[in-house]
């Protein structure tokens, strides 16, 4: 079955902690992304990859870090610097946007974070 | 900061109804039009895009799209209890990257009553 998993499906953070949430896709997409959903509001741009070794920031970037070393592989790491972490966490994948056109984005299932 | 926006709802409809979600969106260079569905506590699936204007039908649902107005519409007829969700518009834009990425509404929620 082609997919994007996400892990952990909740995740406890205590303040002044960093925690990496996990992204794997096997659907051959090059491009990854990663969003925020909070309560009440529409997804977030966190950040996006286009390409293996290459990604770009997004609205929200401040206190979180990314890695795209393999193309199946897009880590978010939500850092202490991340004044307010609790939200619900979404990562996608598609093929490269091309030209002025962008293509289906295909979500994983969410980690939801909670900072104690 | 481009904008989409849509009416956080909820729209209530009867079964059996039409339904009819809107979507403005501020870039007039996007291209691309999406509508994802969210049930409460899930991740979005999507339901239909759309790249030219005029309509676009796929079984029960259709979209609509006005590029001069900025307007893009999501019907979904026969409406069901099962269709109770969030529906979020998804419109795309030209970052400075280069690259084109997606700027979301905050959703409408739908409510359909047996």
């Amino acid at each position: 079955d082609g997919g994007i998993t996400q892990s952990p499906k909740y995740l406890f953070r205590k303040e002044g902690q960093n925690v990496t949430l996990s992204c794997e896709q096997n659907l051959n997409h090059d491009a990854m992304y990663w969003y925020r959903q909070d309560p009440g509001q529409g997804l977030r741009l966190i950040y996006y990859s286009q390409i293996v070794n290459d990604f770009q920031k997004g609205d929200i970037a401040e206190g979180y870090s990314v890695s795209r070393e393999k193309k199946e592989s897009f880590p978010l790491t939500v850092t202490s610097a991340q004044k307010n972490p609790t939200a619900f966490y979404l990562c996608a994948s598609s093929t490269p946007s091309t030209g002025a056109r962008t293509d289906t984005q295909y979500f994983g299932p969410g980690t939801r974070l909670t900072v104690l | 900061q481009k904008e989409v926006e849509q009416n956080s709802g909820p729209l209530s409809v009867p079964e059996g109804a039409i339904a009819s979600l809107n979507c403005t969106y501020s870039d007039r260079g996007s291209q691309s039009f999406f509508w994802y569905r969210q049930y409460s506590g899930k991740s979005p699936e999507l339901i239909m895009f759309i790249y030219s204007n005029g309509d676009k039908e796929d079984g029960r649902f259709t979209a609509q799209l006005n590029k001069a107005s900025q307007y893009v519409s999501l019907l979904i007829r026969d409406s069901q209890p099962s269709d109770s969700a969030t529906y979020l518009c998804a419109v795309n834009s030209q970052r400075n990257s280069g690259y084109s990425t997606l700027t979301f509404g905050k959703g409408t929620m739908l409510l359909v009553s047996p």
